[in-house]
């Protein structure tokens, strides 16, 4: 299994550009998550997927969009990319919830807005 | 609002000495929580979780937590660190939204 993957590992970005993470995992779980990091603020959650079709906003949705198609694939949308979203975007999958599993992390994805 | 503080930032440790991580929460009921570590560049990694029954939680790579409620706490504890637990550790509590809260994180060095 390779787990939960990420691409791409970096990315430059000018300001009001679009573009989308990936984000992946082969262990059939349905929980899959976007967390964004930023130094001194741990992990903040951005959205969620419960299932395919299924998703909800976290904590600072604002500025992304998700959608899950299926249950592998949880791609994460910018679409009008600004400095405030410079930060490192981790992608994490469990296998029904996030109250009380497990979650896996992908490696992430260092994102630099300029 | 319900959170989860990690009072130390950085913390700095000599080889073999003990070590203890601080984590808080604010909420009423018993919560779910969680410690993680992240290596340099790395994702996450699960060390250990708490849901209920013994407060004294074993972890992997000889970590172990303790719940106490009186003090809304959820320590990390290790009694002999190794070099390589160099890491940035973090705090999580799951809620029943189905959301993961995390602390801000505590930074580990260790010193030769």
């Amino acid at each position: 299994n390779a787990g939960v993957t990420q691409t791409p590992k970096f990315q430059v970005l000018k300001t009001g550009q679009s573009m989308t993470l990936q984000c992946a995992q082969d262990m059939n779980h349905e929980y899959m998550s976007w967390y964004r990091q930023d130094p001194g603020m741990g992990l903040r959650l951005i959205h969620y997927s419960v299932g395919a079709g299924i998703t909800d906003q976290g904590e600072v949705p604002n500025g992304y969009n998700v959608s899950r198609s299926t249950t592998e694939d949880f791609p994460l949308r910018l679409l009008s990319a600004a400095p405030s979203q410079t930060s490192v975007y981790f992608c994490a999958s469990s296998i029904q919830g996030a109250r009380s599993e497990t979650q896996y992390f992908g490696p992430g994805t260092r994102l630099l807005v300029l | 609002a319900q959170s989860v503080t990690q009072p130390d930032i950085h913390i700095t440790v000599s080889e073999g000495a003990s070590l203890e991580l601080r984590c808080n929460y604010s909420y009423g009921a018993t919560p779910y929580l969680f410690w993680y570590v992240q290596s340099p560049g790395q994702g996450l990694q699960l060390l250990l979780k708490y849901f209920s029954g013994d407060t004294l939680v074993q972890g992997i790579k000889g970590f172990e937590a303790e719940f106490k409620r009186s003090q809304s706490s959820f320590n990390l504890r290790k009694p002999s660190v190794h070099w390589s637990d160099a890491a940035e550790y973090f705090c999580a509590w799951g809620n029943a939204g189905n959301m993961l809260t995390f602390g801000g994180g505590t930074r580990l060095m260790v010193k030769p």
